[in-house]
């Protein structure tokens, strides 16, 4: 199994510029979740979603888009990139709570994104 | 919100023990998370407490008190592949959407 492949790995944009990372799982998980990791601060949420067709704010959402048409596939967009947002980017994904009480997330190998 | 709190570094020697803190505020306990995250690369599961007591998982253990907000992480018997960033995380209370609010990580590197 592939787990969480998330694409690019890698991307530069200019400011202004837009773009969308992918997330794809083949595991069959209903919540699906994109993090953002900056040196000192640890992961945050910028959005997440608990089933197909939903969506919903995280912590930190502003200037990011998503949606999840496919149960599969969440996708994180950029509108108009900002050098506030050159990160590295996590897509997590969850069947929800196991029989030992633990929901654990999945993460894909993450997506580094530098706006100059 | 969630107050999570670790220490940002530690150093120990391979063949040592390490025991990483994680203090955390939530309105409502749900389970404490460690996960491990090696550099440039994604986390990984490691353990979850819902109960006070010492979770035993090979050369990982994992310690919660409820009462105090307060779990460690143990590593024993380091190895150089231990070095590697440790996230402590907490999920939301009263939600049935799974989020997890992780602490900064402490990042531990092992010294031969």
């Amino acid at each position: 199994n592939a787990g969480v492949t998330q694409t690019p790995k890698f991307r530069v944009l200019k400011t202004g510029q837009s773009m969308t990372l992918l997330c794809a799982q083949d595991m069959n998980h209903e919540y699906m979740y994109w993090y953002r990791q900056d040196p000192g601060m640890g992961l945050r949420l910028i959005h997440y979603s608990v089933g197909e067709g939903t969506t919903a704010k995280g912590e930190v959402p502003d200037g990011y888009n998503v949606s999840r048409l496919k149960k599969q596939n969440f996708l994180l967009g950029l509108e108009s990139a900002a050098p506030s947002q050159t990160s590295v980017y996590f897509c997590a994904s969850t069947a929800g709570r196991t029989s030992s009480g633990a929901n654990v997330l999945t993460f894909g190998a993450g997506s580094r994104l530098t706006v100059l | 919100g969630q107050n999570i709190d670790q220490p940002t570094e530690m150093t120990a020697t391979e063949g040592a023990i390490v025991q990483i803190n994680c203090t955390y505020q939530t309105s409502g306990f749900n389970g404490l998370f460690w996960y491990q995250q090696h550099a440039g690369e994604a986390p990984t599961f490691l353990s979850y407490n819902v109960l006070d007591g010492l979770e035993e998982k090979g050369r990982f253990s994992s310690f919660l008190s409820r009462s105090k907000g307060y779990s460690y992480l143990l590593l024993k018997e380091l190895q150089m592949k231990d070095s590697a960033s440790y996230l402590c995380a907490v999920p939301k209370p009263y939600s049935n959407d799974y989020k997890l609010s992780f602490g900064a990580g402490t990042t531990v590197t092992v010294r031969a």
